[in-house]
């Protein structure tokens, strides 16, 4: 029982390339998250996905798109990478409906130069 | 729509005294509280949640946090720390049916020294 996995761990990436951060739980979870982490700034969340088939946007959607391809898989993508997505981005799940409590992968540094 | 103010950016203590971590939220609705724990290169962990019943909830490491709904405060608290308790903090709250969208406060960092 791994939990929530993310790939990669770190990236870097050019200003404009693009790429997706992968995100996968095996805990049969409803719903999933994806929140960027800025120092200072806690963590803020990009999409949210409350089951399988819906996404929406979260506080920060902006230069991101996301796919929920199954119930366990949530990707998170970056079309045209800017230098202020330089952050760590965390992956979150759970069971969703009146259960909040998410469980957390381990993250993805990315940094665009 | 909710917001959450963490007062102490960075708190530190000695191994085996008291630490507070203070959380003020604001939201005119029901809300429910979580404290989560970074450590240094990991992901967040739930260290404790209210969601309804008793104002003071024990949570995991024997941190303990009490709910005030006058002062809509969450403070945190640990009687006695070790130095494995050097870590960020986080309060968080979501609206009761808000489908679990978390915001943040901006972070403690707790720091324990011997």
């Amino acid at each position: 029982n791994a939990g929530v996995t993310q790939t990669p761990k770190f990236q870097v990436l050019k200003t404009g390339q693009s790429m997706t951060l992968q995100c996968a739980q095996d805990m049969n979870h409803n719903s999933m998250y994806w929140y960027r982490q800025d120092p200072g700034m806690g963590l803020r969340l990009i999409y949210y996905s409350a089951s399988e088939g819906t996404t929406d946007k979260g506080e920060v959607p902006n230069g991101y798109n996301v796919s929920r391809l199954n119930k366990r898989e949530f990707s998170l993508r970056l079309e045209s990478a800017a230098p202020s997505q330089t952050s760590v981005y965390f992956c979150a799940s759970s069971t969703g409906g009146n259960v909040h409590e998410q469980y957390f992968g381990p993250g993805t540094r990315l940094t665009v130069t | 729509a909710q917001s959450v103010t963490q007062l102490d950016s960075q708190v530190p203590v000695f191994e085996e005294a008291p630490v507070e971590l203070r959380c003020n939220y604001s939201s005119s609705v029901s809300v429910y509280l979580f404290w989560y724990v970074q450590y240094p290169n990991q992901g967040l962990q739930l260290l404790l949640k209210y969601l309804s019943g008793s104002t003071l909830v024990k949570g995991i490491n024997g941190f303990e946090a009490e709910f005030n709904k006058s002062q809509t405060s969450f403070h945190l608290r640990k009687p006695s720390v070790h130095i494995s308790d050097t870590a960020e903090y986080f309060c968080a709250v979501t609206l009761v049916d808000s489908w679990g969208k978390l915001q943040f406060g901006a972070g403690t960092q707790v720091v324990v020294t011997p």
